[in-house]
């Protein structure tokens, strides 16, 4: 089975624009996370999709935003870009127990580079 | 406020070496610890950890949790330049009646070895 997939793998944007980053899931997983990670805080979580519905978010602006399509691929939206939001965006995948409950084991996708000028 | 601590932050060791990564947690909603590997990419899984006391194993590297001093090891025996990595600990919340969880991550192990 293929991986997680994430496009593009680097990114370089400039203050005020804004970026939308894309992954594909493993082929059968349905719930799809997305991470934060930067060398001061580490790895975050921003927020999780299943079945096009966000279930859980995490502590970040509302300047963070995604979406989840029917065929599971995601993309999250960083809109009026900030110095501190370059990072890297990973991307997990799980597949999900009976009833769509979320499953502990997320695999993680390369990521994608984002640098903000 | 959930937070998971590893310990030591870095390490430099020499093939052939034993190393043990520490990790503990204070979190909220409890379901369980991971451990993962990130070589400059994708953080790949290693072990998943829910019961106390119960060993899991794969090849050289083995991992323990103990829910009532809230903490987990991670050991990799006669260590091998292939295992210089950031070695990461998470641990998953979320209510069982709840659908939806997230990981709570530690800052990383940063493991170096030398030939």
């Amino acid at each position: 089975k293929a991986g997680v997939t994430q496009t593009p793998r680097y990114l370089i944007k400039t203050r005020g624009q804004q970026v939308t980053l894309s992954c594909s899931p493993i082929s059968g997983h349905r719930s799809v996370s997305w991470y934060q990670q930067t060398p001061g805080q580490g790895l975050q979580f921003l927020f999780e999709y299943f079945s096009e519905t966000q279930r859980n978010k995490g502590n970040f602006p509302g300047r963070f935003s995604g979406r989840q399509f029917s065929n599971s691929r995601s993309e999250m939206n960083v809109s009026t870009l900030e110095l501190g939001d370059s990072a890297l965006y990973l991307c997990a995948s799980s597949s999900p127990g009976l009833g769509g409950f979320w499953a502990d084991t997320q695999y993680f996708g390369p990521g994608t580079r984002l640098t903000v000028l | 406020e959930d937070k998971v601590v590893q310990s030591p932050l870095s390490l430099v060791v020499h093939e052939g070496d034993t190393v043990t990564l520490n990790c503990s947690y204070e979190v909220t909603n409890f379901r369980s610890l991971l451990w993962y590997k990130q070589e400059k990419k994708a953080p790949t899984f290693l072990f998943m950890l829910t019961s106390s006391g119960i060993e899991k194993k794969s090849g050289r590297l083995s991992s323990i949790l103990d829910k009532k001093e809230l903490f987990s090891i991670l050991n990799i025996t006669a260590t091998q330049t292939g295992d210089s990595a950031v070695y990461l600990c998470a641990v998953a919340t979320g209510l069982a009646s709840s659908n939806t969880g997230k990981l709570i991550f530690g800052q990383g192990t940063t493991l170096q070895v030398k030939p």
